[in-house]
């Protein structure tokens, strides 16, 4: 079935750094997604993104989290700069939006650790 | 705010067993219901969905809505090993197609 690759699959960042997570969307997705989930949490709406533009996002998502699809290429999350409570498992998302479809792909998440 | 319970928080059956998961929301005017699976570091897969009140089936699989008791459940007839994983359900409100998860349920299904 249509896949969502996330990269890289961990990542460990000292406090105050940026960093950027990847997200390659399945191709022919129209929204794309940002969800978080701290370790025995549930998982919690970010943002989501449509047409170059944030549709809405959560107050999870603070004034050091971006999100960007430059020229259809990769979706990305970037914070910064990062703090001890981003450390998370980030899972992204999309759907085709075609027809009023709303089953979410997920890619297999980003555990990014922040020291 | 949606929010979005499961029960049990794990659940061991064995195999060839009905395996029953709950899930109850809090805002009446929920629209889009559905069932996601996880297994163990693989990314969320959806199961199944449904809008109106009522059953569905596909499968091994069932899932009974009932909106005025703001329920929804999941049945897993003759369980197998295969369904070890997380389940976990989502509910989306109005239109702005950004589901709440529960957090989740672990399902493990001894041979």
């Amino acid at each position: 079935g249509p896949k969502v690759l996330q990269i890289p699959s961990h990542q460990i960042i000292d406090m105050g750094q940026m960093v950027t997570l990847n997200c390659d969307p399945v191709s022919n997705h129209l929204y794309f997604y940002w969800y978080k989930q701290i370790l025995g949490q549930q998982m919690e709406f970010l943002v989501n993104f449509y047409n170059g533009k944030v549709m809405e996002k959560s107050k999870l998502f603070k004034d050091q989290f971006s999100v960007e699809r430059p020229d259809g290429s990769y979706f990305t999350l970037k914070i910064q700069p990062t703090a001890l409570e981003d450390s998370a498992v980030y899972f992204c998302a999309s759907r085709t939006g075609t027809g009023g479809a709303e089953t979410l792909y997920f890619g297999s998440g980003t555990r990014l650790t922040v020291l | 705010q949606q929010k979005v319970q499961q029960s049990p928080e794990s659940l061991i059956v064995p195999e060839g067993a009905m395996t029953s998961l709950n899930c109850t929301f809090s805002d009446s005017a929920s629209q889009y219901f559905a069932w996601y699976r996880q297994h163990s570091g693989k990314a969320p897969k959806a199961l199944m969905s449904i809008f109106s009140n009522g059953e569905k089936e596909e499968g091994r699989f069932t899932i009974h809505l009932n909106k005025a008791s703001l329920h929804f459940s999941l049945h897993i007839r003759d369980s197998q090993p295969s369904d070890s994983a997380l389940y976990l359900c989502a509910v989306r409100t109005g239109g702005n197609y950004k589901p709440t998860f529960g957090k989740g349920t672990s399902l493990v299904v001894h041979p």
